[in-house]
């Protein structure tokens, strides 16, 4: 089956500095990746996704690169606030007759110091 | 649009006791998996449904886990008997066709 590592599990910076997630997965067949956030006590949130066509997105602060060749993807956040505190979780997923199989990585704890 | 309603938000039960969780997807999704998330971890997949078929059941404990999604739409997940163990939050999520969860709040159990 498929296997996500992600790192690192803790992650703190100051505010207005850049984060970095990373991810790796072994399933070739995996060609759909998203990243969630999810504060303390409340349900993950999809923030950004990526399809294996295609290798960068952006949507405004945050950012998706993903290498298939390596298998490996990122997620990078510019300009830290304060409310990007959260836990990230990323997600490889493979489709699997009319919907997708998710495996996601373990998370990591981002905390951005004001 | 409403979004994935779970209930009950928490439940706290002793060993050997049952307990059942409900999920009401968001409308028109066909998808809908049962995820069981321990603390500091990721998601982790137990069932998945597509309308009101089980298509991916692997992880599920089928010894103590059972779940049913009559007609293709609530769902509903349980424990019988609950372990300590079994403590967790229990995540619903709903999607249609295009890989995108969307996550209910989910159900945090204490078993005691």
């Amino acid at each position: 089956g498929e296997n996500v590592e992600q790192h690192p599990s803790t992650l703190s910076v100051q505010e207005g500095d850049s984060a970095v997630i990373k991810c790796t997965y072994s399933d070739s067949a995996s060609n759909y990746f998203p990243w969630y956030k999810q504060e303390l006590g409340k349900r993950p949130q999809l923030i950004i996704d990526i399809r294996s066509n295609v290798g960068e997105k952006k949507d405004q602060r945050i950012a998706v690169t993903l290498n298939k060749t390596a298998k490996h993807f990122s997620l990078h956040i510019t300009e830290t606030q304060p409310e990007d505190s959260a836990v990230y979780f990323c997600a490889a997923s493979r489709a699997s007759g009319g919907s997708y199989i998710p495996t996601f990585g373990r998370g990591t704890s981002l905390i951005v110091h004001p | 649009e409403a979004g994935v309603v779970q209930s009950p938000r928490y439940k706290i039960i002793e060993k050997k006791q049952p307990v059942a969780f409900w999920c009401n997807p968001i409308s028109g999704h066909n998808t809908l998996y049962w995820y069981l998330q321990n603390l500091g971890q990721g998601p982790e997949l137990l069932i998945r449904y597509e309308n009101e078929e089980a298509v991916d059941d692997s992880q599920l404990p089928k010894d103590r886990f059972s779940a049913e999604r009559l007609k293709g739409v609530d769902s509903t997940l349980k424990i019988q008997p609950a372990e300590l163990g079994d403590s967790a939050v229990y995540l619903c999520a709903s999607s249609y066709g295009t890989g995108k969860q969307f996550f209910g709040p989910g159900t945090r159990l204490t078993v005691l």
